[in-house]
């Protein structure tokens, strides 16, 4: 079966402060991508970035990277230097295959960050 | 560009009566279309999809049925709305196949059954 899994129910930081957000995914697939999303109050989920299970790179876009560890499932993200725009649910999500309808995002309960000014 | 419109935004409903729930698309053709609830408190959890015109599947047994009349609308409906049937919920679509396939949101419509 697969899973995901957001620990961290509410994160509270202080801007300028970096944060981690802690994704962990269980699947038996051997092809699979992983998936984190931004829910600003507005409620628009904003698609972050995507990464396939072949690809272990550590990827780095601004003042976000995120850390993929196969060994021990986890999809980690980072915000650095945290600012309060950043104040939002941020969910991971799975999914196996190659695309299509049928392969459908599995979404963690997500994690919400209150950066305070 | 590609663009996803869903409303309405808020709707308060009694319990017992109906619901419709509206999605389109715009710029694109033959898209996949997804409809999710976000529970308070909780992840997404998909409701239905469909891959084409009067194509459905349904992933959770419920109160609710999603239709799809032509290629870039996607309904969601029920005949009697229940108070556990509140949440936000949340259109979706998505085109192709692929590593570069990737799943576009609405803005939601926050559903309070009272």
């Amino acid at each position: 079966a697969q899973k995901v899994t957001q620990a961290q129910t509410e994160i509270s930081v202080v801007e300028k402060e970096d944060v981690t957000l802690d994704c962990v995914y269980e699947t038996r697939d051997t092809t699979y991508y992983l998936f984190w999303y931004k829910q600003p109050p507005s409620g628009e989920l904003v698609f972050l970035i995507r990464r396939n299970s072949f690809d272990e790179q550590n990827e780095i876009s601004g003042r976000y990277s995120w850390n993929f560890q196969k060994s021990t499932s986890s999809f980690n993200f980072t915000i650095t230097a945290s600012q309060v725009v950043d104040s939002a649910v941020y969910f991971c999500a799975l999914r196996k295959g190659y695309g299509g309808a049928t392969n459908k995002l599995i979404f963690g309960t997500g994690t919400l960050l209150a950066v305070q000014p | 560009s590609q663009t996803i419109h869903q409303w309405p935004a808020t709707l308060v409903q009694p319990v017992g009566s109906p619901l419709s729930l509206e999605c389109t698309v715009e710029g694109t053709s033959n898209p996949n279309l997804y409809w999710y609830r976000q529970a308070a408190g909780r992840g997404l959890q998909l409701l239905f999809y469909s891959v084409g015109i009067g194509q459905i599947s349904s992933e959770v047994p419920q109160n609710l049925s999603a239709s799809r009349p032509q290629d870039r609308q996607f309904i969601l409906s029920s005949k009697k709305l229940l108070l556990s049937d509140s949440g936000f919920y949340l259109c979706a679509w998505s085109v192709g196949v692929g590593p570069n396939e990737k799943l576009f949101f609405g803005s939601g419509t926050q559903l309070s059954v009272l």
